[in-house]
């Protein structure tokens, strides 16, 4: 039971360079997050989803995008990277079937540096 | 506005006693969790509150008082391991899945 995985673990990009992060859970999860992570700042939700298929915006949605077309898989898309996305990724993810308290379950996160 | 406060950083001594303090203002209040975090690595999940009171879990307990918006975490018996951050987050009504977290309290243990 390999949890929540990231891929990649670190990056660096050029300004106007697009990636996609992968993020990966076997739990059987309905919710999926995507969180940024700053020094000095909390974690900020990017994108969630509730379910295979669907997708919203959290509290710092642009210049991303998220895809979950498999309910163990959400991707995070950065179309033109800028230097203001250099951030610590963190993924996660969480189920009310399995728990009434439906905590998270981070990924070891990926650490993105746009030059 | 949404806003959650905790001390930036505290130093505490093998063997004692910490209480980490947190105090929220959000729109909305469907739990309030503890999440500890060691630099470099993901956040762990270590406690929930829903209703006001103390949730005890071995040597970690965290009380909450939705009146006033205000949780702590009580860490006994230090150990060196528990040199970590430690983040309050609340979980949001309106939407059921939102939680927003604080920066965290870097504590420190000392031998």
């Amino acid at each position: 039971n390999a949890g929540v995985t990231q891929t990649p673990k670190f990056r660096v990009l050029k300004t106007g360079q697009s990636m996609t992060l992968l993020c990966a859970q076997d739990m059987n999860h309905e919710y999926m997050y995507w969180y940024r992570q700053d020094p000095g700042m909390g974690l900020r939700l990017i994108h969630y989803s509730v379910g295979e298929g669907t997708t919203a915006k959290g509290e710092v949605p642009d210049g991303y995008n998220v895809s979950r077309l498999k309910k163990q898989n959400f991707l995070l898309g950065l179309e033109s990277a800028a230097p203001s996305q250099t951030s610590v990724y963190f993924c996660a993810s969480s189920s009310t079937r399995t728990s009434a308290y439906n905590e998270q379950f981070f990924g070891p996160g990926t650490r993105l540096t746009v030059l | 506005g949404q806003n959650i406060d905790q001390p930036t950083e505290m130093t505490a001594t093998e063997g004692a006693i910490v209480q980490i303090n947190c105090t929220y203002q959000t729109s909305g209040f469907n739990g309030l969790f503890w999440y500890q975090q060691h630099a470099g690595e993901a956040p762990t999940f270590l406690s929930y509150n829903v209703l006001d009171g103390l949730e005890e879990k071995g040597r970690f307990s965290s009380f909450l008082s939705r009146s006033k918006g205000y949780s702590y975490l009580l860490l006994k018996e230090l150990q060196m391991k528990d040199s970590a951050s430690y983040l309050c987050a609340v979980r949001d009504s309106t939407g059921g899945f939102k939680t927003i977290f604080g920066a965290g309290t870097r504590l420190f243990v000392k031998a």
